[in-house]
């Protein structure tokens, strides 16, 4: 499997901050990347997906991708609690490559 | 419900036995992938099948699992005499083609305990 790496956590921020999360992969010829959300006990749930160079933004959302730095990232802006969760980045050659994960706190 | 179905959700085996865990894709979709999650670990590629084929297994152990997917019914991973180190999550995946940029939605997931 490839390899992907995610900034360590955990990751607290106080409610209405961003929340910033970086993963980095291996293989340079990667085309597909993804972030899924998984709640304590729960499934992953695909949040974002991004295969182009640039920003992706979906509500409070934005996904990064620079491919010639192998790296791709979360922003998630105005985080509230419910946004408290363990966010897996994943790199897909028809399966998928997942990070350890980073588990964020958002603060009340 | 047009999402992905697993079950059982949570199934108990004492050493030994076996387990069998289901999965019906999303609707439309005709490619199924299997994902471990052993605990306090990541998600880890086990299968990927296509009806009535195995295109990559991969990702699984040599001895005592099986998986299938086959014409007409859910996909079944099968796991024989079961041990302690199989208790993990098992989430079953599906999409609706082949290619890198089709998104896998996961089901809820097997929460399987062996005793």
């Amino acid at each position: 499997q490839k390899e992907v790496e995610q900034n360590s956590g955990p990751l607290s921020v106080p409610e209405g901050a961003i929340a910033s999360l970086n993963c980095t992969y291996s293989d340079r010829g990667s085309q597909s990347f993804f972030w899924y959300r998984q709640y304590s006990g729960k499934s992953p749930e695909l949040i974002m997906f991004i295969y182009s160079n640039g920003d992706k933004e979906d509500g409070r959302f934005t996904a990064q991708l620079n491919k010639a730095s192998q790296y791709v990232s979360l922003l998630i802006r105005d985080s509230q609690p419910s946004d408290s969760a363990t966010y897996l980045c994943a790199v897909r050659d028809y399966k998928l490559s997942f990070g350890a994960g980073t588990t964020v706190t958002v603060r009340a | 419900n047009a999402g992905v179905m697993q079950n059982p959700r949570h199934l108990v085996r004492r050493r030994g036995q076996e387990a069998r865990l289901r999965c019906s894709p999303m609707k439309g979709h005709s490619h199924v992938y299997w994902y471990r999650q052993l605990p306090e670990e990541g998600l880890k590629f086990m299968v990927y099948l296509q009806k009535e084929n195995i295109i990559d297994e991969s990702g699984m152990p040599k001895e005592r699992f099986s998986a299938e997917f086959p014409k007409e019914g859910p996909s079944i991973l099968r796991i024989q005499q079961v041990v302690r180190g199989d208790s993990a999550a098992y989430f079953c995946a599906s999409s609706p083609r082949d290619g890198e940029t089709y998104e896998q939605y996961f089901g809820p997931g097997t929460r399987l305990t062996v005793t």
